[in-house]
């Protein structure tokens, strides 16, 4: 990946626990987006976060950005088989540039 | 609520063909991306457009062109398609105000098989 590297690669647990995923990043950034996607399907927006911003909530969902560390976290609580899905992180520069750059992604798998 | 809409869906070619795929922005985005993702891969950047002109470039091969018309529906052609073109074409967009300080909205992808 050019920009954004996540942890782990791929995530198995029971529905009802929760489930992090973690995104690092190499260069300053303008913000950070959560994408969904099931298989051979198209990236569903979840959350963006600001380089000013440290969290963000949404519904089950709970963004952290650590621009210190160049890394972001996701929090799912209380995961469902239907969030069973690849996760991407994207983030844009800080220059005036129109590239977000997606990290290589989490494949999460929720056991019913 | 208007999303993304891509079309082809599904496209399948020869090799050394040709292939153009469509993207109709949701409306009043100004800002349109594509992106490539290979079976297992994360998406490419490939190109993007503000306003109808050409504003960053990614790892798109030679043999591709893109524009933004002026309804700012945007067209990815891709020439001499190789096998290795095989892939799920993603295009974006983002409202105005300084497109790369916002969302950016997916479409559904369309899916290019080249045999």
């Amino acid at each position: 990946s050019q920009q954004g590297e996540e942890d782990p690669q791929a995530l198995s647990i029971q529905e009802g626990e929760n489930a992090t995923m973690n995104c690092s990043y190499k260069t300053s950034i303008n913000n950070l987006q959560w994408y969904r996607q099931n298989s051979g399907r198209g990236l569903v927006h979840l959350i963006l976060i600001r380089s000013n911003e440290r969290e963000k909530h949404s519904g089950r969902l709970r963004v952290t950005l650590d621009t210190s560390k160049k890394s972001s976290s996701l929090l799912i609580t209380a995961s469902r088989a239907a969030d069973t899905a690849s996760y991407f992180c994207a983030t844009v520069l800080t220059s005036g540039t129109y590239k977000y750059i997606f990290g290589t992604g989490t494949r999460l798998k929720v056991l019913a | 609520a208007a999303g993304v809409i891509q079309s082809p869906r599904h496209l399948i070619k020869e090799k050394r063909e040709t292939a153009t795929l469509k993207c109709y922005p949701i409306p009043r985005h100004d800002t349109v991306y594509w992106y490539q993702q290979g079976p297992g891969q994360d998406p490419q950047f490939l190109i993007s457009f503000y306003e109808k002109m050409q504003s960053d470039k990614g790892s798109i091969p030679d043999r591709f062109s893109a524009q933004q018309f002026s309804d700012y529906h945007s067209e990815l052609n891709m020439s001499s398609l190789e096998l290795g073109d095989s892939a799920l074409y993603f295009c974006a967009s983002s409202p105005m105000d300084r497109g790369y300080r916002n969302t950016i909205y997916f479409g559904e992808g369309s899916w290019l098989t080249v045999v």
